[in-house]
């Protein structure tokens, strides 16, 4: 299994203002994924971060609102940028270990924005 | 389209019942599903994976089934405890990428004492 750190766990924050979110594996992993949890919906994936390119995203994502990095196979960032209320979600990054095909969650960052 | 259905949306029980939750796909082609707990305002825990050539998986109090030919999958819960209030969802892999899932809209579970 992998052990998935991912910080903040959660923030306030004002309107027009950015949050980088951390994520952070135990063990190295080819693809991460970052997913948004708006307030009484299920999750959607925002994007697919792959070490040494950029990220792929998700038809109704782009790169200006959601910038990621993803310097190395353990680390990875997602920047949502020009918060506005509609923002507010729980945020989580995933990963899949190994072959066993189990996707493995961060305990999330449940951002509101003011 | 993949799609995927949780019924029922929300299920209150009192300690000691049994707890069965329903999870369909439109999809039958599907490599395996994955049923989560979601405990309010936190990350995902991963419950039990089931591979598409699997017909159950069970983990101590926990059974899944699956029927890929009608697209369902149930969660067995035995014996309900208080601390098995959460949300429970289930997810199946997108045919483009074993690493994204397509999600439920999930199941809310309340246990009373």
């Amino acid at each position: 299994s992998a052990v998935i750190s991912q910080k903040p766990s959660r923030d306030i924050c004002q309107r027009g203002t950015s949050l980088t979110i951390q994520c952070q594996v135990d063990s190295q992993v080819t693809m991460m994924f970052w997913y948004r949890q708006q307030p009484g919906q299920s999750l959607t994936l925002i994007a697919t971060a792959n070490q040494g390119s950029e990220a792929t995203y998700e038809s109704g994502f782009v790169i200006d609102k959601f910038p990621i990095s993803r310097p190395n196979l353990t680390f990875s960032t997602l920047t949502v940028s020009n918060m506005s209320p509609e923002d507010s979600s729980i945020y989580l990054c995933s990963v899949q270990s190994g072959t066993n095909e189990k996707l493995f969650f961060g305990s999330g960052t449940q951002l509101s924005v003011l | 389209k993949q799609e995927v259905t949780q019924i029922p949306a929300a299920l209150s029980v009192p300690e000691g019942e049994n707890l069965v939750l329903n999870c369909s796909f439109t999809d039958s082609a599907i490599y395996n599903l994955q049923w989560f707990r979601q405990d309010p305002g936190k990350g995902l825990t991963s419950l039990l994976l089931i591979q598409s050539s699997q017909r159950e998986q069970t983990s101590g109090r926990l059974n899944a089934s699956l029927d890929k030919s009608s697209g369902r999958s149930t969660l067995y819960i035995a014996a309900s405890q208080p601390g098995d209030s959460a949300t429970y969802l289930c997810a199946v892999p997108r045919t483009d990428s074993w690493g994204k899932l397509q999600f439920g809209a999930g199941t809310q579970v309340v246990v009373t004492p």
